[in-house]
């Protein structure tokens, strides 16, 4: 069945530098992708989205990188703040099943600026 | 602010009783979904209704129903609680269709606690 996976459950970098969150997905029907950020408390806050026709796009501070080949997915965060710290959640969707828009998202993972 | 409402915030009851989540949509959103999201775990879809239709269902329990009114906001309805159902439950809205980049909207969430 669908499922969205992430390889690391937690991260730690240290502020200043860029992060890297991954995520692997197995739906090859999935054709639209979401990054969310969720602080502590809050709902989850939509980052970054990217459709599978295309394999970069960037943001302000945050890219993200769709590989379809090996469904792959990655969030890229330059320069980070400790507002940064955070849980990352990827979410998958197939589009075709349009009205049956239901994300399923990964089990996310948090992301600690150090200081 | 997120535009999406969910009340209340906090909900503390006993197994074995029903309680009623409430959410209102972005204004304009006429799709309406929720999400349960237990402790450290990612988002698991229950439901998602369409202009009033019911048009998606994940692993919702027997004992959870919601809906959606003709106003576009819902109830998510939990009875016969049990300590596992402890979490935190979000509301969702989109427009017609997430495919053109606005992503879901989430709300800040109830969190339910069952004793």
């Amino acid at each position: 069945g669908e499922s969205v996976g992430l390889h690391l459950p937690t991260l730690s970098v240290q502020e200043g530098d860029n992060s890297i969150i991954n995520c692997a997905y197995s739906n090859s029907a999935s054709d639209y992708f979401i990054w969310y950020k969720q602080e502590s408390g809050k709902g989850p806050q939509f980052i970054i989205d990217i459709r599978s026709n295309m394999d970069k796009r960037q943001g302000q501070r945050v890219t993200v990188l769709l590989n379809k080949t090996v469904k792959h997915l990655s969030l890229q965060i330059a320069a980070t703040q400790p507002g940064d710290s955070a849980v990352y959640f990827c979410a998958e969707l197939n589009t075709v099943n349009f009205g049956n828009e239901k994300l399923t998202f990964g089990t996310g993972t948090r992301l600690t600026i150090i200081p | 602010d997120s535009g999406v409402t969910q009340t209340p915030k906090h909900l503390i009851t006993a197994t074995g009783q029903r309680v009623t989540l409430r959410c209102s949509p972005r204004s304009g959103d006429l799709s309406v979904y929720w999400y349960q999201q237990s402790l450290d775990q990612g988002l698991q879809f229950l439901i998602q209704y369409y202009n009033g239709e019911e048009r998606a269902k994940g692993n919702i329990l027997e004992r959870f129903s919601a809906q959606q009114f003709p106003d576009l906001h819902s109830e998510l309805n939990l009875s016969s609680l049990e300590l596992g159902d402890s979490a935190l439950y979000f509301c969702a809205s989109s427009p017609r269709s997430t495919y053109f980049g606005t992503g879901y909207t989430f709300g800040s969430g109830t969190r339910l606690t069952v004793v």
